[in-house]
């Protein structure tokens, strides 16, 4: 199957610094990711989608200024948390899916996550 | 309703069940879907991808998806330790965005 990777795998930061999480294809090209949070023992709750070469596509009720998104080529998103909050201390998983050479699938691969704890 | 139902267990079972896992949903319009698997701290592995309606097996796994009961099963045979995992069912809408729509997941143990 696809792979898709995540740096870092976990991250601790202070109250009121910036993260930056990056998702990577590595095997295939990736014209949309899309970024999920996890709280413990919950299903997964879908941030953003994250488009190449365009403005992300955020849910309701996710700040866009507090998480920005960028796409900026085909196997690289990243999520960067602004002035992070000990409120934002999550698991963060991106996914992608194989658009260019997959036909109409619609398979999403998932990235090993990235722990953040706000301290 | 929520779009998906998943009971979310705990599913307790001895090594070498088989193991039923079952969603519903209540939208008709969905036309894909997929079981992950979670280990705890990692992130889902997709193990089974149905389109429409119908079965799909895989080695120990098999999915089936009956649309007209608006219905998805994962039945794992001879389930092993390593088994034990949370299983999330997913779909997503023909036509529309390719945001998947997730169970609450179901948490599996097997026991040795």
């Amino acid at each position: 199957g696809a792979v898709v990777s995540q740096h870092p795998s976990w991250v601790i930061c202070k109250s009121g610094t910036s993260v930056k999480i990056e998702c990577r294809s590595l095997d295939f090209q990736a014209t949309t990711m899309f970024w999920y949070r996890q709280f413990p023992k919950q299903s997964l709750m879908l941030m953003a989608t994250s488009n190449e070469g365009s403005k992300a596509t955020y849910e309701q009720g996710v700040e866009k200024d507090k998480f920005l998104i960028n796409h900026a080529s085909l196997t690289l998103s990243t999520l960067t948390v602004t002035s992070a909050h000990p409120e934002d201390s999550s698991f963060y998983i991106c996914s992608a899916r194989d658009q260019l050479s997959n036909g109409g699938s619609r398979k999403q691969y998932f990235g090993p996550g990235t722990r953040l704890t706000v301290t | 309703q929520k779009e998906v139902e998943q009971d979310p267990g705990p599913l307790s079972v001895p090594e070498g069940a088989i193991v039923s896992l079952n969603c519903t949903y209540s939208n008709s319009a969905f036309q894909y879907f997929m079981w992950y698997r979670q280990y705890s701290r990692k992130g889902p592995e997709l193990l089974m991808y149905t389109y429409s309606s119908g079965n799909k097996e895989d080695g120990r796994f098999t999915a089936q998806v009956d649309k007209s009961s608006k219905y998805i099963s994962l039945f794992i045979r001879d389930s092993q330790p390593s088994d034990s995992a949370t299983y999330l069912c997913a779909m997503i809408l023909q036509g529309g965005s390719e945001k998947l729509v997730f169970g609450k997941g179901t948490k599996l143990t097997v026991n040795p």
